[in-house]
Parts: C-alpha cells; structure tokens; sequence
C-alpha cells in the first residue's frame, strides 16, 4: 500500500527566503510522486512530478523536488519565496505503470512574511 | 481545453433532499475521479473509473452515496438522501495515464 507524510501542517517564511516543504512516502513498487498546489477556493493544479529519470525535477513557479529513493523523501523547494506563493500544498504518491490511483498527503500551508 | 468543468460551483440543500454534481473530463482522458476535501479529514477519494467503468469504490462513505459515468464525458455524483455531515467541497479530476491529475474548481456543498 503506497501513503504520503508531510511534515508539518503549517510553514511561515519570510519573502525572499527558501521555502521547504517535507514529504515521505511509502511504496511497495516504484513511485510516481507529484506536488500540487491549492490556492483559496481553488482545485488542485499539478506542480511537479517525478516518474523515471532525473531525480531533481522542475516545476512551475521556480518550485523544485528532488526524489531521494534511499531517504524515501520528495521534499519541494524553492529559493526565494513570494507572496503569491502562500497556499496549501499537496504531495501525493502512485504506484505508476498506468495505475492511477493517487494517494494524497493532508497538505502543508505555506504562509510567507512580508 | 476548457479543463475540468464542474457543476455547481456552490450548491445549498435540505437535509434529506437529493444532490446532484456533475463533471465533464477533459476530452482525451481516459480515467475520472471524485474526491471530498473537509478539514477534518482532508482529500479523500471516493470512487474512480477507468474508461468508464468503476474501478474502485471503497470510499463511496455509505449507500447513500452514488456515482455514474455513463459516457467519456460525463459524470455524476449522487447524494441522497443528504445530511449534514456531507457538507464538504467535492473536486473531480481526470488524467490520462500517469501524468497527474487535472482538478476541476470543485463544489461547495452545504446541507442544512
């Protein structure tokens, strides 16, 4: 059975400072692993994700992950945060090979300073 | 692409009365899902078909819960009769393959 854990339910940063973001997972076969973002009254719209290949992968907005498959971990970043980052953030995990079910984490809400 | 269309946006029943939601995928797509967002319990999938057939409905919460597909193009999710404690925000999403999911903006039910 595949899970997710994100450490921490809330994050404050400052503006300008690095915004990280924790996620572990659980899978018994290969993970996909995706982050998504939720702004107010919003649906979820797809950040990141990492199938095969490059470990770090890229995403919209200056966020990045970087799949550690010996620390089971999936953690996001980004540099310098911005204001219009504040919002609730979603890691999810599935087992790939075409099987689409996704299991979400309970999310992290970024709050940034100014 | 339109994205994930969902209606209503915000929807205000009767304890004990029907509700309807309904979803249109983006066209391509080949799987659908409904999930419930609450603060209590976050998202919880409910139900996901796979060209149109039901795959796994372990989280339809109780009978009174329904869902259908009856084509690539539309779904609904049925709740009768409604109580109070399905108030939530109800998404539905789609996705083709593994490439992730594409959210509608969900809808705001409340019962009173």
């Amino acid at each position: 059975a595949q899970s997710v854990t994100q450490l921490g339910s809330h994050v404050s940063v400052s503006e300008g400072a690095l915004v990280l973001l924790r996620c572990n997972y659980s899978s018994s076969v290969p993970p996909y692993l995706f982050w998504y973002v939720q702004y107010p009254n919003q649906g979820l719209q797809l950040l990141l994700k990492y199938t095969t290949g490059a470990t770090l992968v890229k995403g919209i907005n200056g966020f990045e992950a970087e799949f550690k498959k010996s620390e089971t971990s999936f953690h996001l970043t980004k540099p310098s945060a911005h204001m219009s980052d504040a919002a609730e953030y979603f890691c999810a995990v599935s087992e790939g090979g075409g099987y689409q079910k996704v299991t979400f984490g309970t999310g992290t809400k970024l709050q940034v300073i100014p | 692409d339109a994205g994930v269309i969902q209606s209503p946006r915000h929807e205000v029943t009767e304890m004990g009365q029907e509700v309807t939601l309904r979803c249109k995928p983006i066209s391509g797509h080949n799987s659908l899902f409904w999930y419930r967002q609450t603060m209590m319990r976050g998202l919880e999938l409910l139900i996901y078909f796979n060209n149109n057939v039901p795959i796994d409905d372990s989280g339809m919460p109780e009978d009174r819960f329904s869902a259908k597909m009856p084509n690539a193009s539309f779904s609904t999710l049925k709740i009768q009769p409604s109580e109070p404690r399905d108030s939530a925000v109800y998404f539905c999403a789609s996705s083709l393959q593994e490439y992730g999911y594409t959210f509608g903006s969900g809808t705001r039910l409340t019962v009173v």
